[in-house]
């Protein structure tokens, strides 16, 4: 398809164990974003990605999370020894090169739940 | 630091009805607005952005209102439908900058259309 597409849709794992959650932006966006989104809570932002600049990771809540983004389009985030709060919706979006204005077009998330 | 608030209780209105949402900011005027739709298990969907110099967009049924004496954005949905229900969500870039593209985002309202 030509969306945002987002794998594993959902992931149950033990606490403790490693994850990676892969997004497969739109072709051409240059741009790629990852969100969580807790139940009751807003779209927190974690990593921000802009073509081959270095990634924005202000929003990484802990050491243990990173991410990369391979030959400017697909991207995945690690989660090394999860813990139980970071069960969450982890969201994907991608936008066009240019400004901030342009819309984000997000993925449908991958649901995490940690044991 | 700039919060976004929206009615965090669910909005519920009879079909054909107008539907009116709330987005109020506490800081900065931003120089954009975002509005996006969320269903319940999909990713964020964009509808309408607005700029700082724009008192009102519209597209088809929706009307997106920007004040930034009241630090406020409203959006509209005329003759709702059953299929408008779901929660709607503001964002606006986390500092004033016209070229930023890191958003912050509102807890969004959830919005219930009657038949």
């Amino acid at each position: 398809g030509a969306g945002v597409s987002q794998s594993p849709s959902n992931k149950v794992t033990e606490k403790g164990k490693d994850v990676e959650l892969r997004c497969d932006p739109i072709s051409g966006h240059t741009a790629l974003y990852w969100y969580r989104q807790s139940l009751g809570q807003g779209l927190e932002f974690l990593i921000y990605f802009q073509g081959n600049s270095a990634p924005d990771k202000s929003g990484l809540p802990s050491d243990r999370f990173s991410a990369e983004r391979t030959g400017g389009s697909v991207s995945t985030l690690t989660i090394q020894r999860t813990q139980q709060e970071d069960s969450a919706v982890y969201l994907c979006a991608s936008s066009p090169a240019g400004t901030g204005r342009q819309p984000q077009h997000f993925g449908d998330g991958t649901r995490l739940s940690i044991l | 630091s700039q919060k976004i608030e929206q009615n965090s209780e669910a909005l519920n209105i009879q079909e054909g009805k107008t539907a009116t949402l709330t987005c109020n900011y506490t800081n900065y005027s931003p120089a954009y607005l975002q509005w996006y739709r969320q269903d319940p298990g999909r990713g964020p969907v964009f509808l309408l952005l607005i700029r700082e110099n724009e008192k009102e967009k519209r597209k088809e049924r929706l009307k997106v209102t920007f004040d930034t004496t009241l630090k406020q954005s409203l959006f509209h949905i005329t003759a709702s439908q059953p299929a408008d229900s779901a929660t709607y969500l503001c964002a606006l870039p986390d500092e004033y900058a016209g070229n930023n593209r890191k958003l912050i985002w509102g807890l969004g309202t959830s919005l219930a259309v009657n038949p």
